[in-house]
């Protein structure tokens, strides 16, 4: 079974520029989370979807932050402007079904804010 | 507001001695609690989990005790070998449900010398 796929792995960036990271969760998971790990800390969650629709996103500094999830599959998360406090590990994870607590998590992409 | 805390960010045990993990949690609400593993530069990989009905969970070397009063669990690595060496995160879902997601500890970094 292929797990969480995510691109890039790394992203360096000036502060103001923008940037978008993508993430391809496991076949038949119709639950999708992206969470921001700052360094030093665990995963904080940032959105989830159910399908292609948005559950929480109480978390997404939505001034700078977007999200999207493309026919209930792939996913997006953007940022833009990008500040230097969004340097962090952005981790994608599905799960099978909602309320399924055993989420896979694919490798992230660590984003540096110049 | 932290609900669970890892408050030893590191640990160093000695190959074959027995590493123990501890987490604290403050919502009494939470059931249900999933240890995740966490190597450099990959996602995190789900490693054992306990129900609140239970105040032990074994898989192999790893053992999840769970003392629910005290809202505290440990896991117990024994014995201890140098591949587990990694960044161990305590997490629990909230709410339960459809709409359930993972709030993680800050991590805590366990080296194993050889």
């Amino acid at each position: 079974e292929a797990g969480v796929a995510q691109s890039p792995r790394y992203k360096i960036i000036e502060k103001r520029q923008s940037v978008a990271f993508w993430c391809n969760p496991i076949s038949g998971h119709a639950t999708l989370y992206w969470y921001q790990q700052i360094l030093g800390q665990g995963p904080k969650l940032l959105i989830q979807f159910q399908n292609n629709g948005v559950v929480d996103d109480s978390q997404l500094p939505k001034d700078r932050f977007s999200a999207e999830r493309l026919k209930g599959v792939d996913s997006t998360l953007k940022i833009q402007p990008a500040k230097l406090e969004d340097s962090a590990v952005y981790l994608c994870a599905s799960v099978l079904t909602r309320g399924f607590s055993e989420a896979f998590f694919g490798q992230g992409t660590r984003l540096t804010v110049v | 507001d932290q609900q669970v805390k890892q408050n030893s960010p590191s640990l160093s045990v000695q190959e074959g001695r027995i590493s123990i993990l501890n987490c604290d949690y403050t919502n009494s609400m939470f059931d249900y609690f999933l240890w995740y593993k966490k190597y450099p530069a990959e996602g995190p990989t789900f490693l054992i989990s306990i129900s609140s009905i239970k105040d032990k969970n074994e898989d192999g070397r790893f053992t999840v005790f769970l003392n629910k009063s005290a809202k505290h669990l440990s896991l117990h690595i024994v014995p201890s070998q140098p591949g587990d060496s990694a960044v161990y995160f305590c997490a629990a879902p909230y709410p339960t449900g459809a709409n359930s997601k993972l709030t993680f500890g800050k991590g805590i970094t366990l080296s194993v010398r050889p």
